[in-house]
């Protein structure tokens, strides 16, 4: 079946830097996105990975492993605006098209 | 500005009450979704759309409907709502056809609705 889990809050100090977790299990696995998610806000696009290895943007890098399932999202310099959640997806190969499997979010609390 | 928008961003609503909710974008996307987010349960697929003319089940279709009459807009309904299906509900689009450059889903601002 398709599975997607990622920790439920995490919470982390200002400056710091924090890893949010992400395993997944699907059948046609041909991408994985972050998003971020502010409170009340939609989703807006953080990072993507197809290939192993790291994909570093600014503060942000993202991570994957595909034998393993795995990836993760790297915070660096924590600043009070990445309070938010953080969203695991994975594009699934389904019904002769691309579709998004959705991780629950990793709430995360950035403390001063 | 280029993307998508939803109407209404809120609405109360009396149980038993039909409702449309709004989906227009401007991306030229051939794939739309419907999902709403509820507390400690991420998003959820409703319905989504491959193409005009065409819609899919997802994972929670049950006392919604969909059309999808041309490429940019994806209208949701709901025939008799339940209190059970108060909740944020978020249209979103993306270019789902096959190729190795990134084409992320691009979300609406969502509309949050509470059933009564």
């Amino acid at each position: 079946g398709q599975n997607i889990d990622q920790p439920t809050e995490m919470t982390a100090t200002e400056g710091a830097i924090v890893q949010i977790n992400c395993t997944y299990q699907t059948s046609g696995f041909n991408g994985l996105f972050w998003y971020q998610q502010h409170a009340g806000e939609a989703p807006t696009f953080l990072s993507y990975n197809v290939l192993d290895g790291l994909e570093e943007k600014g503060r942000f890098s993202s991570f994957l492993s595909r034998s393993k399932g795995y990836s993760y999202l790297l915070l660096k310099e924590l600043q009070m605006k990445d309070s938010a959640s953080y969203l695991c997806a994975v594009r699934d190969w389904k019904d002769s098209n691309y579709q998004l499997i959705w991780g629950a979010g990793t709430k995360l609390i950035i403390k001063p | 500005t280029a993307g998508i928008t939803q109407a209404p961003t809120s609405q109360i609503l009396a149980a038993g009450r039909s409702m449309t909710l709004r989906c227009t974008q401007d991306m030229r996307h051939n794939a739309m979704y419907w999902y709403r987010q509820d507390l400690g349960l991420g998003l959820r697929l409703i319905h989504y759309s491959n193409t005009a003319g065409t819609t899919g089940k997802g994972e929670v279709p049950d006392g919604y409907s969909v059309s999808r009459a041309n490429t940019d807009d994806f209208p949701l309904t709901l025939a008799s709502a339940v209190p059970s299906q108060t909740s944020v509900y978020f249209c979103a689009s993306s270019d789902s056809r096959g190729g190795g450059v990134v084409k992320e889903a691009f979300f609406g601002q969502g509309t949050r609705l509470t059933v009564v």
